[in-house]
């Protein structure tokens, strides 16, 4: 049974670095129908989608979030991660990996994780 | 990125029929497929529809979605105190070459 599990820092400082992995069982991150993602929700908002990498390094991004954001998948450990730069207090949100096919947004999703920025 | 637009809000009683909209554009309903998503409070999203009308295993024929154009519609029928939630219908937008979702339903069983 396929599950994902997020993990990282719940506080981080403001302008640091916001860093999350997501690890894999049951699947193996090198499928080639599948990419995979992260996506968030502030408290009290909807979802926003921050983007998708395939391991074949192809890989999309958040327009609003591009210049800030990191999506890699280490194939050795059957993981992917996640490294959002220069965080505020508007990246306060519980973050989600989850397992997107070719024509789902997502179907597997990891329980979430909240990450509050504050100093 | 823009957002796909769904009612803030819907309600009915017990045992009837409601419908959610996801109004959205050529370049993203119009060309690519719906999913749609429940929200419990304290859970994780769980997938009710893909590819517009399919159920994934598990999700009952009491839940249903249909695309015609640039809109997409969740229904539910037989609704049940379980089924308050919140519900988000996401897509691709081929012209930002993103995803993007609504902003979210909420529905109140009465």
């Amino acid at each position: 049974q396929l599950q994902l599990q997020e993990s990282g820092p719940g506080l981080v400082k403001p302008s640091e670095t916001l860093s999350l992995t997501c690890t894999v069982s049951g699947d193996s991150v090198t499928t080639n129908t599948y990419y995979w993602a992260w996506i968030r929700q502030p408290p009290g908002r909807g979802l926003e989608w921050i983007g998708s990498s395939h391991y074949s390094g192809i890989t999309y991004y958040n327009s609003s979030l591009k210049s800030r954001v990191i999506i890699s998948i280490d194939t050795s450990k059957n993981q992917f991660s996640l490294k959002l730069s220069s965080v505020t207090a508007a990246d306060t949100a519980r973050y989600y990996c989850a397992r997107t096919p070719l024509t789902v947004v997502a179907d597997y999703w990891g329980q979430g994780t909240l990450v509050t920025v504050s100093s | 990125q823009s957002v796909l637009t769904q009612p803030p809000s819907v309600s009915a009683a017990p045992g009837q029929r409601v419908s959610i909209s996801c109004s959205g554009s050529s370049s993203d309903i119009g060309t690519n497929y719906v999913s749609w998503y429940q929200i419990l409070p304290g859970t994780a999203p769980k997938l009710l529809i893909y590819e517009n009308n399919k159920r994934p295993s598990g999700i009952p024929d009491r839940f249903y979605g249909s695309k015609s154009g640039t809109s997409a519609t969740l229904g539910i029928a037989g609704l049940q105190t379980g089924d308050e939630a919140n519900y988000y219908c996401g897509t691709w937008d081929s012209t930002v070459m993103g995803v993007i979702f609504g902003g979210g339903t909420k529905l109140t069983v009465l």
